[in-house]
């Protein structure tokens, strides 16, 4: 089991709220991403980071923004939730060779 | 284009048959090939990594095999377990840096019933 840890596990919201979630792991990896996923689909990268202070887009457009100020922690916050921000977020560290996935945020905008 | 596609999308098979799931890819340039599990409503979990040079893989019950030639994957189960239902997710890295760009099925869905 991987020491990347994911809060909160369920989150049902309102539009126009702000929220964070919340990803933290304890193996000392440089890397962490944030992914976004829908049912059966495949996982689109949304931000990654390769150390503190360093912060990327990935691939898939995200209204999102995330920060890294300590290793270990890499938090995503959405200012302003919209129903189409419904998915599940999954957040990943990995070392030279391996990725290693958190059990993921399932999020609901009503 | 740089893809990864999964068959079946789906499959359901009972408890204690064996089953192959299939990967095709058009990644390159090419550096590993993961397969993950994925239960319902958690993270994936690596079963296999497997570079160029490797043909197969086992790990437990779960056996990898990899075609670098024809860019194609397989993942045999063997026995199955109700507990192996889940996503499969096949995943190809380019090895553009030290972990490379990661490209991902979109899964094979397999339940597994008594």
């Amino acid at each position: 089991e991987a020491d990347i840890y994911q809060t909160p596990r369920y989150l049902v919201i309102g539009t126009g709220k702000k929220i964070t979630l919340e990803c933290s792991q304890t193996m000392g990896h440089d890397k962490m991403y944030w992914y976004q996923q829908d049912p059966g689909m495949e996982l689109h990268l949304i931000h990654y980071s390769y150390g503190v202070n360093s912060t990327e887009k990935g691939d898939l457009s995200s209204e999102s923004t995330v920060s890294r100020i300590r290793t270990e922690h890499f938090p995503l916050t959405l200012e302003s939730a919209r129903p189409s921000h419904t998915s599940q977020y999954l957040c990943a560290s990995s070392d030279h060779n391996e990725q290693f996935f958190g059990p993921g945020t399932r999020l609901t905008v009503l | 284009k740089n893809q990864v596609e999964q068959s079946p999308q789906s499959l359901i098979i009972l408890e204690g048959k064996n089953c192959t799931l299939q990967c095709n890819y058009t990644v390159s340039p090419f550096s590993n090939l993961r397969w993950y599990k994925q239960d319902t409503g958690r993270g994936p979990v690596s079963l296999t990594i497997m570079t160029f040079s490797e043909n197969t893989k086992s790990n437990g019950r779960y056996t990898a095999t990899l075609d670098a030639d024809t860019k194609q994957s397989s993942l045999h189960i063997t026995a199955s377990q109700l507990s192996d239902s889940a996503s499969y997710i096949c995943v190809v890295s380019d090895g553009g840096s030290t972990l490379g760009r990661l490209y991902f099925g979109r899964g094979t869905q397999l339940t597994v019933w008594p």
